[in-house]
């Protein structure tokens, strides 16, 4: 099935510098999804861009979706130690009976050192 | 954070018994949502909900059903537990459909021995 697949699987950086993370995906998308999940919680959503957008700024977050490359970028600018966590791109897909679901990659592990 | 609350948040059982994992939401939203998150699959949808009574598959619900008798509740039982369902389970939820931003609980550690 469709997935985003999320470049590097792993992350580790000083306080302040950028962090920058990929997403890939394999379909035709009518949005694209980032989720943050620090250790032992669910996840939280950070930010959708829809398919007609090609950047989108939350905060220290800036997005941005290359439809033509199927692929997505996240990049928080100025890291902090709270941003340590895994970071998930989820991509909407068909199920057979025409509900629109999630599919979620398998990840990026961000360690932000003080 | 939205009102979704997971029970029980950890759980050890053994295989062949039955099983029931519970999500209570207070943001009175249509959808929910059971996946399970295992290393290198990241989250798999089970089941979802687009309201009362009415529910339906994602893409690894074999050996899971579910039910939703309120709004506010959504069960997901293993019938019959296996070691292959050891894993952490996510309730979701969003009020609109399953391509808008989802709000999730905090999940519940499940191993089966």
């Amino acid at each position: 099935s469709q997935q985003g697949e999320e470049d590097p699987q792993a992350l580790s950086i000083q306080e302040g510098e950028n962090a920058t993370m990929n997403c890939s995906y394999k379909t035709s998308i009518n949005n694209l999804q980032w989720y943050r999940q620090n250790s032992g919680r669910g996840l939280v959503h950070l930010i959708l861009i829809r398919s007609n957008e090609r950047e989108k700024h939350s905060g220290r977050l800036r997005v941005t979706l290359d439809t033509s490359k199927k692929s997505s970028s996240l990049l928080i600018t100025a890291s902090r130690a709270a941003d340590t966590a895994s970071y998930f791109c989820a991509t909407d897909a068909l199920v057979d009976t025409g509900f629109q679901k999630l599919v979620f990659g398998t990840g990026t592990r961000l360690l932000v050192s003080p | 954070d939205a009102g979704i609350t997971q029970s029980p948040r950890h759980k050890v059982t053994e295989t062949g018994t039955p099983v029931t994992l519970r999500c209570h939401q207070t943001e009175n939203h249509r959808y929910m949502y059971w996946y399970r998150q295992d290393p290198g699959h990241g989250l798999r949808l089970i089941h979802y909900s687009y309201g009362v009574k009415d529910t339906d598959k994602g893409e690894v619900s074999d050996g899971y059903s579910v039910s939703r008798s309120k709004t506010e509740d959504f069960l997901l039982t293993l019938e019959s537990a296996t070691s292959s369902q050891t894993s952490v389970y996510f309730c979701a939820i969003s009020r609109q459909g399953g391509n808008q931003p989802q709000h999730f609980g905090d999940g519940t550690r499940l191993s089966i021995l």
